[in-house]
């Protein structure tokens, strides 16, 4: 059993479509995180979400944390080529993070 | 910007071997972090450390696996006896306090055992 369910696993869409992604827990976390990965490199941290019903924005990313703090979403506007690649969730459990699987993302021309 | 520095970015082990993977953290954080990744799977958390000493480690950081901060800037993860399930890219992850802050992600070190 995940501690993160992403959802949807692939999401293949084509440049300028809108899209949503979901991180969903049965626990609550006190925080969440979203990593954007590319092949072959580190997650490179966008966001941390920390307080329930909290939306933040980072350009054309829309970020919401749950108001019970067990799930979270990425909402994409007007999705360019650019924004390819693997999008995981994580949340803090003791000293550790523990990640979703991810969504991976393509945006095609 | 401050960036977590890993090295080598790709060993390539026989099996059986030693490998001793470097990050150097960003510099104002106390707490360090291992992680691998296998080809296509998902991130798993190896160990945390913080105040010269392991504060968690999963149930994959076993006696093959060591972490040692020997100076005031590396902190090492030495992999002892090289099996080829190991073959994975290690991160390395640093934060200034513990795992309910943001933790930053080296490139990585792939590891080939062969």
């Amino acid at each position: 059993t995940q501690l993160l369910e992403q959802s949807p696993q692939f999401l293949s869409i084509q440049e300028g479509e809108n899209l949503t992604v979901y991180c969903n827990s049965s626990s609550v976390f006190s925080s969440l995180q979203w990593y954007r990965q590319e092949p072959g490199e580190g997650p490179v941290l966008l966001v941390t979400v920390v307080t329930g019903g909290e939306v933040k924005k980072l350009k054309r990313l829309t970020f919401q944390f749950g108001d019970a703090r067990k799930d979270s979403s990425l909402h994409i506007t007007a999705a360019q080529p650019g924004d390819t690649g693997l999008y995981l969730c994580a949340g803090p459990r003791i000293s550790r993070l523990t990640f979703g699987e991810g969504t991976q993302l393509t945006v095609n021309p | 910007e401050p960036e977590v520095t890993q090295t080598p970015s790709h060993q390539v082990t026989q099996m059986g071997q030693e490998v001793i993977l470097r990050c150097v953290p960003i510099s104002n954080h106390l707490y360090f972090y291992w992680y691998r990744q296998i080809l296509g799977q998902k991130v798993e958390f190896l160990v945390s450390f913080y105040n010269n000493e392991i504060s968690e480690k999963s149930e994959i950081f076993d006696d093959q696996f060591s972490v040692e901060r020997p100076d005031g800037s590396n902190f090492t993860l030495k992999i002892r006896s090289t099996k080829l399930e190991d073959s994975a890219m290690y991160f390395c992850a640093s934060s200034e306090e513990g795992g309910r802050t943001e933790a930053f992600f080296g490139q990585g070190t792939r590891l080939t055992v062969v």
